[in-house]
C-alpha cells in the first residue's frame, strides 16, 4: 500500500547529540513537508520542498536541516544547535507539487516522538 | 494574513450526541479550509475540506461542516457521536509564508460512554 513512513517511532537522545528523523513516501509526491508538534500547540512548520535537490524554511527551521536527493526521501535532522527539541515530529507529502498549498490534501506519516534526555 | 482560531481546547460530550467543534478563521482571499484528525501518537488524517465550491462539506466518518462567509467561521459538526471519535482535532486554512497550511491549536474530543 501506498504511504509515509517515518521511523524510528521513539527516539532519546542525550543534549548535544544530532539525530536524524526518517521520511520515506512510495506516493510519487512531489512535495514533501516536516512539522513538529507540541501539547496545545498546533503543528508548526519546520522545512518544506516541493522537488528534488530543492527545500525552504518554514517559520521554525532554526536548529534543523534537512535534504531532498531523492524524491522518495525527505530526511529531517534535528541538531545540537535546537535549543529545545523534545517534540513530536510529523511528515507529510502532497501530489502535484506545486508553488502553495491551496485545495491539496497532505498525507501525514505517524510521526517520531524524540525526547532530549 | 491568515490565521485560524479552534475556540475550544477540549470538548466533552456522551456518545449518541451531537458533536460541534468551532473554528473561525481570518483570510484576506478565499480560503481554502480543511478539519483533520488526529488519534493518539499517529499522524493526522483529512476529515474534509472547503475549496470554494458547495459551503456544506461532507466528510469521512459522518462528520460535516459549513463554511459561513458572514461569520468566518468553519465549524465542524456530527449528528451523533460514537466512542471511536474521540480524538484531537485541527482546522486548518491555507495561507500563510509561502503560501503554507496554519494549523489551529486543536480542540480534544472526549466522548463519554
Amino acid at each position: 500500500d501506498g504511504g509515509i513512513t517515518q521511523s524510528p517511532k521513539y527516539l532519546f537522545r542525550k543534549e548535544g547529540q544530532n539525530v536524524t528523523l526518517s521520511c520515506e513516501q512510495n506516493l510519487n509526491h512531489d512535495a514533501m513537508y516536516w512539522y513538529r508538534q507540541d501539547p496545545g500547540q498546533g503543528l508548526r512548520l519546520i522545512y518544506y520542498s516541493q522537488i528534488v535537490n530543492d527545500f525552504q524554511k518554514g517559520d521554525i527551521a532554526e536548529g534543523y536541516s534537512v535534504s531532498r536527493e531523492k524524491k522518495e526521501s525527505f530526511p529531517l535532522t534535528v541538531t545540537s544547535a535546537q535549543k529545545n527539541p523534545t517534540a513530536f515530529y510529523l511528515c507529510a507529502s502532497k501530489g502535484r507539487g506545486g508553488l502553495v498549498l491551496q485545495a491539496g490534501e497532505l498525507f501525514f506519516g505517524e510521526g517520531s516522538r524524540l525526547t532530549v534526555l | 494574513a491568515q490565521s485560524v482560531t479552534q475556540l475550544d481546547s477540549h470538548v466533552s460530550v456522551s456518545e449518541g450526541t451531537p458533536v460541534l467543534l468551532r473554528c473561525n478563521y481570518s483570510s484576506s482571499y478565499s480560503p481554502s479550509l480543511f478539519w483533520y484528525v488526529q488519534h493518539p501518537n499517529k499522524g493526522l488524517q483529512l476529515l474534509l475540506k472547503y475549496t470554494s465550491a458547495a459551503t456544506l462539506v461532507k466528510g469521512i466518518n459522518g462528520f460535516e461542516a459549513e463554511f459561513k462567509k458572514s461569520e468566518t467561521s468553519f465549524h465542524l459538526t456530527k449528528p451523533s457521536a460514537h466512542m471511536s471519535d474521540a480524538a484531537e482535532y485541527f482546522c486548518v486554512v491555507s495561507g500563510g509564508s509561502q503560501g503554507n497550511l496554519i494549523f489551529g491549536k486543536g480542540t480534544k474530543l472526549s466522548v463519554k460512554p
